[in-house]
């Protein structure tokens, strides 16, 4: 199987300011890294996600890099808004044929003081 | 835009009883996921299905059964509640070429006395 570590639980950032949560993977047959984002009483989001083949992935103010020697990945949103207040999931998938699912780690609560 | 309904959206239970929760996707997507979200536990997940007719148990399926008896629809069922069953259920829908992001449902929060 697979385990995913989200740290930290719980980020405090002020606004403007950037936000960095990382994760670390076991299987080193995962390609593929997603990131949900999960707005109070709302259902998961996927705002970016990154494959194996790819060391970093740029959205607008979202910067994924993974690095897979160490089997890490990260977020980091660059000039935070207090909008980018939410809990944030990572995810790690072996993905290919028919056999796709997604392994998340436990969360980071980010919130963005003005 | 992808579509996942579940119902009911919310339910309470007693224990022992039997609990159903239903999800519909028109994504035409192959994969259905159901999780669990607890606080500090993230999201677990409980069963998927590749297909109509075809259910895979994922990382804690014990306590639950599920049904996929189309491509639309994937149920979740508690045969016998238990209170540690209380939590927010998500379906998600997944389609297995492309694109793999899962699309989730809204959720459906149960409370099992």
């Amino acid at each position: 199987g697979e385990q995913v570590e989200q740290l930290p639980s719980i980020l405090r950032v002020q606004e403007r300011s950037s936000a960095s949560i990382n994760c670390t993977y076991e299987n080193s047959a995962s390609n593929y890294f997603p990131w949900y984002k999960q707005e109070p009483g709302e259902n998961p989001k996927l705002i970016i996600d990154i494959r194996s083949n790819m060391e970093r992935k740029q959205i607008q103010g979202l910067i994924v890099l993974l690095d897979k020697k160490a089997k890490r990945f990260s977020l980091h949103i660059t000039d935070t808004q207090p909008a980018d207040s939410a809990m944030y999931f990572c995810a790690a998938s072996r993905s290919g044929g028919s056999n796709y699912k997604l392994t998340f780690g436990k969360g980071t609560l980010l919130t963005v003081t003005p | 835009e992808a579509a996942v309904t579940q119902s009911p959206r919310n339910k309470v239970a007693v224990t022992g009883g039997k609990v159903t929760l239903s999800c519909n996707q028109t994504n035409n997507h192959n994969n259905m996921y159901w999780y669990r979200q607890d606080t500090g536990h993230g999201l677990r997940l409980i069963h998927y299905s590749y297909g109509a007719g075809s259910t895979e148990k994922g990382d804690i399926p014990d306590g639950y059964k599920a049904s996929r008896p189309s491509q639309e629809n994937f149920s979740l069922i508690l045969e016998l509640a238990t209170p540690s069953q209380t939590s927010v259920y998500f379906c998600a829908s997944g389609d297995r070429t492309g694109s793999y992001e899962q699309y989730f449902g809204p959720g459906t929060r149960l409370t099992v006395l």
